[in-house]
């Protein structure tokens, strides 16, 4: 069965460090999404991605915060410089078709910022 | 005002019970519903989504959609302990993103 995955599982930065996270959306979908959770919190949208550009995105989403698509199959979200606040876990999500509701998240990465 | 409302819980109750699980929603324009379930340290997973009003069914799960209210439920029939997870209700407000609630701790005792 076709899934998302995100690399790394854990990721452990130092206050402003710049971090990539990666995510290999299902191949044939065309509508890419960063959510994150803070522990204990909701799950958060972040941003949606089509056709190579940002589609929407949230307030949270702000200019530290960047997503490329670099290459055929692979989606990533940086964040510049990292603060203490940015530590949660970050869900990268795929769908076919933007209009469905069907959104596939992957496992996640948890990202600790010391 | 928070687009989705849920009930953290957290809900405990024995195998075999019939579950029911619920979130509110602020605005009437919203037209798909969704049912997510998370296990610990996991991504969502897509249970069950509707579109506009009523009930769809998928074996022990029923989800529910009443628009005047502004209430949606899921029902689980038979519950078992390999349910036990957090349920996560979210609405699609547009093309692009999830509303997420924050999630109802469900703990089915064998």
């Amino acid at each position: 069965e076709p899934e998302v995955t995100q690399t790394p599982s854990h990721q452990v930065t130092q206050m402003g460090q710049e971090v990539i996270l990666r995510c290999v959306p299902i191949s044939n979908h065309l509508y890419f999404y960063w959510y994150r959770q803070i522990l204990g919190q909701k799950v958060e949208f972040l941003v949606s991605f089509y056709n190579n550009e940002i589609s929407e995105k949230s307030e949270i989403f702000d200019d530290q915060f960047s997503v490329e698509r670099p290459d055929g199959s692979n989606f990533t979200l940086k964040i510049r410089s990292t603060k203490l606040e940015d530590s949660a876990m970050y869900f990268c999500a795929s769908s076919e078709a933007g209009q469905g509701p069907e959104a596939f998240f992957g496992q996640g990465t948890r990202l600790t910022v010391v | 005002q928070k687009e989705v409302e849920q009930d953290p819980g957290p809900l405990s109750v024995p195998e075999g019970a019939i579950v029911s699980l619920n979130c509110t929603y602020s605005n009437s324009a919203f037209q798909y519903f969704m049912w997510y379930r998370q296990y610990s340290r996991k991504g969502p997973e897509l249970l069950m989504y509707t579109y506009s009003s009523g009930n769809k069914e998928d074996g022990r799960f029923t989800a529910q959609v009443d628009k005047s209210s502004k209430y949606i439920s899921l029902f689980i029939r038979d519950s078992q302990p390999s349910d036990s997870a957090t349920y996560l209700c979210a609405i699609r407000p547009g093309a692009n993103n999830l509303f997420f609630g924050t999630g109802t701790r469900l703990t089915v005792i064998p």
